[in-house]
This record gives structure tokens, C-alpha cells and sequence, in this order.
């Protein structure tokens, strides 16, 4: 089955650390481009980040850039973020998305079901 | 930074009617390289349509997008009651890569 698995969310104070993993099955993860999305409640959709099939580069919204690290493990084939330094602003529901790079564009075929990260003091 | 702004904010419709939701860059998108979701209350995003006018797998064909440049819609004939749903719209900028989604439609049934 196809399927995309977040976990690792919590409540958090602000200014402390979490990492999160997204645990990929039935198709082949180390082809994929991968991203992370999050929604904050009741609010739209914000990309974070983009790590390349092979983790040769990343990249970052503005929003996270030089807090947020994803990187990940296609032997395990599970993806990560970590997050330092989290900030109330940070509270969102965070997916995981498996990236297509194709004729056609630049999209999102493929999403979890998220995993809630609460900062809050 | 390319913004999406999609209108209107929301749409107050009834089964069986028309919808046809909108979604203007702030510059031309690169390629018309252009998706839109739905996502219905509580559930995950599904890829309804890619490269402006493409239909995702399993989509119904009551469901289509057009445009380019910097005015794309989305389009669904006749209504059916799984439709009522947030939609958003979404596009990649290559340099640096980003990608930015419009701050979504919301479809609801009058």
C-alpha cells in the first residue's frame, strides 16, 4: 500500500526542540523528491521544505530557514525534519509529501495524514 | 516571491450548480506550472489538477482547470455533495525552488 506515515508531534515549549519522521511504504522512496507541509489551525496550506531523492539539497520557506533541518534516510525509507528553536507560530499540522518533478510541474502527488506540533507555554 | 490570491473566499452553492473558483499570480507562473487541491474538513490535501489543466488520477471529469500566465480557474460542473470542500491553488518558483499555495476557496453547501 501506498502510503506516507508521520510521527513524532507533541506539545512543546517554545524554544525547544522536536524532530519529526515520515515513514514511506509501497513505492520506491529514494526516486522521490520530498517535502514537508504545514497547516496551522483552521488556517491554509505553507510549504517548509524540499529534500532532493538523493539528499544532495534541500531547501527552505523563509519562515523556518536556519531552524528547520530535513534530511533523510532512503535505507530506512523515512524522511525527517528537525526543528530548534520553535515559536508559538510554529503550531500547525505538519505532512509529509512525496514531490513530482514532471513535464507538468512541480506538485505534491502524495500526502500523510500529518502529525500535530503544539508550542505552547 | 510569486503570491497566489484566490477568490472568492467562499462560495455558498447547492448540489447540482456550477462553480468556478480563481487564482491570480502576482507574476507569471513558470511554465503554468499550476496545481490545485482539495481538501475536505479533517481530511489530508488531494491533487486534483497539475499543469493548469491536467486531472489527477481518479478525478472526475465534472472537475477541470485552465489559464496561464497569471489567471488560472478551476471549474466544477454540477455540484455533488463529496465537492463541498476547501480548494487551493499552488505553484513552484525555480530560483531559489519554492513552492507557495493561494490562501484556498472554500465551497460550501447554501
Amino acid at each position: 500500500q501506498v502510503q506516507l506515515v508521520e510521527s513524532g508531534g507533541g506539545v512543546v515549549q517554545p524554544g525547544t526542540s522536536l524532530r519529526l519522521s515520515c515513514a514511506a511504504s509501497g513505492f520506491r522512496f529514494s526516486s522521490y523528491a520530498m517535502h514537508w507541509v504545514r497547516q496551522a489551525p483552521g488556517q491554509g496550506l505553507e510549504w517548509v521544505a524540499i529534500i532532493w531523492y538523493d539528499g544532495s539539497y534541500e531547501s527552505y520557506a523563509d519562515s523556518v530557514k536556519g531552524r528547520f533541518t530535513v534530511s533523510r534516510d532512503n535505507s530506512k525509507n523515512t524522511l525527517y525534519v528537525q526543528m530548534n528553536s520553535l515559536r508559538a507560530e510554529d503550531t500547525a499540522v505538519y505532512y509529509c509529501a512525496r514531490g513530482i518533478y514532471g513535464d507538468y510541474g512541480r506538485y505534491f502527488d502524495l500526502w500523510g495524514r500529518g502529525t500535530l506540533v503544539s508550542v505552547s507555554s | 516571491e510569486i503570491v497566489l490570491t484566490q477568490s472568492p473566499g467562499t462560495m455558498s452553492l447547492s448540489p447540482g450548480e456550477g462553480a468556478t473558483l480563481s487564482c491570480r499570480a502576482s507574476q507569471s507562473v513558470t511554465s503554468d506550472y499550476l496545481a490545485w487541491y482539495q481538501q475536505k474538513p479533517g481530511q489530508v490535501p488531494r491533487l486534483l489538477m497539475y499543469g493548469a489543466s491536467r486531472r489527477a488520477t481518479g478525478v472526475p471529469d465534472r472537475f477541470s482547470g485552465s489559464g496561464s500566465g497569471t489567471e488560472f480557474t478551476l471549474t466544477i460542473t454540477r455540484l455533488e455533495p463529496e465537492d463541498f470542500a476547501v480548494y487551493y491553488c499552488q505553484q513552484y518558483d525555480p530560483s531559489p525552488p519554492t513552492w507557495t499555495f493561494g490562501q484556498g476557496t472554500k465551497v460550501e453547501s447554501k
